[in-house]
């Protein structure tokens, strides 16, 4: 089976504008989750949807958001950038999103100017 | 409140030799641990996990080791060979239902095996 895909692997934006990014998890798993990694913080914890559905989230402003669609793939969008937000954004799948490993994309290095 | 730590932010071993990466975690609510190795510009890419109602899993030259009463675990890699080096992340899931898809990951450690 083909890997979690994630697209662009590299972005620059300016402060202000907003992003998309782009998840496409293994074929057959429904549950995709969201880590934005920083040399700071390391990996945190965005979201996490299955379904389409949003069925966790982690301690983020409502600036970042994400949807999935009927296809399992998910976007993810941060609006009103900020420098801070420059980070590496990796997706990860799994069929249900339980007690399964988790499976990640190569990420995408977004850098904000 | 960093709830999986890991302690050691880097690791130098000799090829052959074993590497052992250890981690603690404070919430007891975990139950499912999972080890990630990490390349710089890749994603992190699953190694071996285990349940909190083992204490010891070995996949081949790796073998992690839970000990539930110290809320620690360990990766232990024998032998060491100069690929493993890399950025290697513990990660814990809690039980219960609500935590859909959500690992708490440690700060990593970086470990460089010479050759």
């Amino acid at each position: 089976k083909a890997g979690v895909t994630q697209t662009p692997r590299y972005l620059i934006k300016t402060r202000g504008q907003q992003v998309t990014l782009s998840c496409s998890p293994i074929s057959g798993h429904r549950s995709v989750s969201w880590y934005q990694q920083t040399p700071g913080q390391g990996l945190q914890f965005l979201f996490e949807y299955f379904s389409e559905t949003q069925r966790n989230k982690g301690n983020f402003p409502g600036r970042f958001s994400g949807r999935q669609f009927s296809n399992s793939r998910s976007e993810m969008n941060v609006s009103t950038l900020e420098l801070g937000d420059s980070a590496l954004y990796l997706c990860a799948s799994t069929d249900r999103g339980g007690k399964e490993t988790q499976y990640f994309g190569p990420g995408t290095r977004l850098l904000v100017l | 409140d960093q709830q999986v730590k890991q302690n050691s932010p880097s690791l130098s071993v000799q090829e052959g030799r074993i590497s052992i990466l250890n981690c603690d975690y404070t919430n007891s609510m975990f139950d499912y641990f999972l080890w990630y190795k990490k390349y710089p510009a890749e994603g992190p890419t699953f190694l071996i996990s285990i349940s909190s109602i083992k204490d010891k899993n070995e996949d081949g030259r790796f073998t992690v080791f839970l000990n539930k009463s110290a809320k620690h675990l360990s990766l232990h890699i024998v032998p060491s060979q100069p690929g493993d080096s890399a950025v290697y992340f513990c990660a814990a899931d809690p039980a219960g239902g609500t935590s859909y898809g959500k690992l708490t990951f440690g700060q990593g450690t970086i470990l460089t095996v010479h050759p």
